[in-house]
């Protein structure tokens, strides 16, 4: 696709329900990464794929997350039995191979869990 | 372990005006890229600007340039002329070349606010 897309756009989710969130990268982009922003904040590094496999998942704030990436392609975090502390903007970002090009971002998924 | 460090929270500027974004960072590293990004209320983070260390040449894109300086290990962000659509919260980060794609580590940002 042109860009990075992520969905849902928003979601509101009860406390101790899973979540999916989805994101597809530009076509071509072999890596793929998946970062946490709370109000206000900035950016926390969650995962990062290098086609499917994840080379880095140091970020993961707890076994209740977890991530995959099929077809080198969509890649969907998944947080299981919701707290309100993971309520955050989801931010998904794709890259081409190489250090020197910058991320092209989604427009995240606003979590919201009541 | 690198780290990005942007001190202030939040700026204010006049439409029409100049303002300079600070932005530090710390590793041992002696090649890496330095990006700023923007992300206005949209949530869309927009890449700005890039600039690689082994070029001693400030980086410049229209009304952005940077002030890169190596051996202080600063990069700051100038916006010239700023405009009401630069509002925006600004990320500064930094990309280390080791590694086949090496993660970007981010600063907490800085709130941009332009004065009509």
């Amino acid at each position: 696709g042109a860009g990075v897309s992520q969905s849902p756009s928003n979601k509101v989710t009860e406390k101790g329900k899973d979540v999916e969130l989805r994101c597809d990268p530009i076509s071509g982009h072999t890596a793929l990464y998946w970062y946490r922003q709370s109000l206000g904040q900035g950016l926390e590094f969650l995962i990062y794929f290098q086609g499917n496999s994840a080379p880095d998942k140091s970020g993961l704030p707890s076994d209740r997350f977890s991530a995959e990436r099929t077809g080198g392609s969509v890649s969907t975090l998944t947080i299981q039995r919701t707290q309100q502390e993971d309520s955050a903007v989801y931010l998904c970002a794709s890259s081409p191979p190489g250090q020197r090009y910058g991320y092209t971002f989604g427009s995240g998924t606003r979590l919201t869990v009541v | 372990a690198q780290t990005v460090t942007q001190s202030q929270p939040e700026m204010s500027v006049q439409e029409a005006e100049t303002v300079t974004l600070s932005c530090t960072y710390d590793t041992s590293e002696s090649d890496y890229y330095l990006f700023w990004y923007k992300q206005p209320p949209s949530r869309q983070m927009i890449l700005v600007i890039r600039q690689e260390a082994y070029k001693q040449q400030n980086a410049t894109e229209n009304r952005f340039s940077v002030n890169f300086q190596k051996a202080a290990k600063s990069f700051s962000l100038k916006i010239s002329d700023s405009q009401l659509g630069d509002a925006a919260m600004y990320f500064c980060a930094y990309r280390s070349v080791l590694g086949a794609n090496s993660k970007l580590t981010f600063g907490k940002g800085i709130t941009l606010s332009v004065r009509p």
